[in-house]
């Protein structure tokens, strides 16, 4: 079956600091990935996306990169932490449906990350 | 610019009632558009399915539609539950291609109370 998995679930940082979460997926291959942030009361904010190994686009210039090194596993990262970098981070990859007009995203459980 | 517009921002019902949540959007054209459920903490739960060609869809007590003609979707809540209580998200994806970005709406926060 098809799952997919982000850590960790959540995380608390000093400004200034880097940052590491990982998101792998299973049950499928060369899928389309997507890293989100979700601020307080706001709506989901595209961040990078990626079609295959070594292939990112950023969708907003930020503080933060993202990586593809495998095939199932998108990293996103930060060398130092903002206090705006705080937020819920989401990971998801497009499934594919019955038809191409059922496509859709699968989201994964999240990373609520606390800069301090 | 592609845009979803949801309506209204936070409600607030009693256990037992019924409610309606809307959303407008400027995406076209579109493949699909998808009423998600996003409990506190955690990722967004697909709810429901309706392609440009469907107008009505339902999964249990949550019946969706949509009217492409005047580029809204509603998503009715029958017999709340304390469940219910949720971030209801209404998300527009594009024509199949390319990096395949949605469109997502701001949500709404609905709060069921006993």
């Amino acid at each position: 079956s098809q799952t997919i998995h982000q850590w960790p679930a959540t995380l608390v940082q000093p400004v200034g600091s880097p940052l590491s979460l990982e998101c792998t997926v299973e049950g499928t291959s060369n899928p389309n990935l997507y890293w989100y942030r979700q601020a307080a009361g706001r709506g989901l904010q595209l961040l990078f996306y990626s079609v295959g190994i070594g292939q990112i686009s950023s969708e907003v210039p930020q503080n933060l990169s993202a990586s593809r090194p495998q095939d199932r596993q998108f990293i996103l990262s930060s060398k130092k932490l903002l206090l705006s970098d705080s937020g819920f981070y989401l990971c998801a990859w497009r499934v594919y449906g019955a038809s191409r007009h059922t496509d859709t995203q699968y989201f994964g459980p999240g990373t609520r990350l606390t800069v301090l | 610019k592609n845009q979803v517009e949801q309506s209204p921002q936070s409600l607030i019902i009693l256990e037992g009632k019924n409610c309606t949540l809307q959303c407008n959007y400027t995406v076209s054209p579109f493949s699909n558009l998808r009423w998600y459920k996003q409990d506190t903490g955690r990722g967004p739960v697909s709810l429901t399915i309706m392609t440009f060609s469907e107008n009505t869809k339902s999964n249990g007590r949550y019946t969706a539609t949509l009217d492409a003609d005047t580029k809204q979707s509603s998503l009715h809540i029958t017999a709340s539950q304390l469940s219910d209580s949720a971030s209801y998200i209404c998300v527009v994806f594009p024509v199949p291609g390319g990096s395949y970005i949605p469109t997502f709406g701001r949500g709404t926060s609905l709060i069921v109370h006993p």
